[in-house]
C-alpha cells in the first residue's frame, strides 16, 4: 500500500483531457512539493513535473499540474498515443523521514 | 550532457551482499542530492535512499533500514548503495538518480542495474 494514492489507469481519447489524481497527508503533500514522473513501456522514469506545478524545459506544455492542501493533480491536454505510460508522483514525507511514491497510474489513450 | 552509469547488479543469494555504484558525469557532483529508487519485476517505483551533497546527511526507506548504506566520493563523482542482508524482496531494478525528492525533483535518471535475490 503507497503513502500517496492515484488510481490505477485511467484512459481517453486522442486529443481528449485526462488528469490524474494523487492524494497523500499533511506530512507529505501538505506541507512539501509534488513532482510527477513518466515512465514510458519498457523506458526509464522521466521527471514531468517538479515542484508543483513547474516543468522542467523540453517538457511540453500540454502537461500541466497543481496542488490543493494534501492532493495534487496532473493534467494531460490533447493526448497522443505516446503518451500512453505509467506515471507516478512522489513528495518527501516529514513523519517517515523518507521520500514516498504513489502507486502509479497506467495511462490508455484509446 | 548529464550521464549516470550504474554498475554492480546481479544474481545474490540471500542473505548476501551487493555494492552498487554510480558514476556520474555531465554536471558538479557534489552540488546536487542523490537519490537511488528501486523498481521491483512488474511493480511501481520506490524511493531507497537519497544522500545530501556533502554526504553526511543519509536517508533510507524502512525497507532497507539497518541494511542498506548510501554513500559519496565527491572526488570520484560517484554514488554508492551497500546493501547487505539481501532478501528475495529486495529483487529489482536499482535507479540511480541525480536531485532529492523534493522541490528540485529527481530530474535526470540511469539506465538502471539489475538486482536479482535468489539461491
Amino acid at each position: 500500500q503507497s503513502v500517496l494514492t492515484q488510481p490505477p489507469s485511467v484512459s481517453a481519447a486522442p486529443g481528449q483531457r485526462v488528469t490524474i489524481s494523487c492524494s497523500g497527508s499533511a506530512s507529505n503533500i501538505g506541507s512539501r512539493s509534488v513532482s510527477w514522473y513518466q515512465q514510458l513501456p519498457g523506458r526509464v522514469p522521466k521527471l514531468l513535473i517538479y515542484d508543483n506545478n513547474k516543468r522542467p524545459s523540453g517538457i511540453p506544455d500540454r502537461f500541466s499540474a497543481s496542488k490543493s492542501g494534501a492532493s495534487a493533480t496532473l493534467g494531460i491536454t490533447g493526448l497522443q498515443t505516446g503518451d500512453e505510460a505509467d506515471y507516478y508522483c512522489g513528495a518527501w514525507d516529514n513523519s517517515l523521514g523518507a521520500g514516498v511514491f504513489g502507486g502509479g497510474t497506467k495511462l490508455t489513450v484509446l | 550532457e548529464v550521464q549516470l552509469l550504474e554498475s554492480g547488479g546481479g544474481l545474490v543469494q540471500p542473505g548476501g551482499s551487493l555494492r552498487l555504484s554510480c558514476a556520474a558525469s555531465g554536471f558538479t557532483f557534489s552540488t546536487y542530492a542523490m537519490t537511488w529508487v528501486r523498481q521491483a519485476p512488474g511493480k511501481g517505483l520506490e524511493w531507497v535512499s537519497s544522500v545530501g551533497r556533502s554526504g553526511v546527511d543519509t536517508y533510507h526507506a524502512d525497507s532497507g533500514k539497518g541494511r542498506f548504506t548510501i554513500s559519496r566520493d565527491n572526488s570520484m563523482d560517484t554514488l554508492y548503495l551497500q546493501m547487505n542482508s539481501l532478501r528475495a524482496q529486495d529483487t529489482a531494478v536499482y535507479y540511480c538518480v541525480k536531485g532529492g525528492i523534493g522541490e528540485a525533483g529527481l530530474d535526470t535518471w540511469g539506465q538502471g542495474t539489475l538486482v536479482t535475490v535468489s539461491s
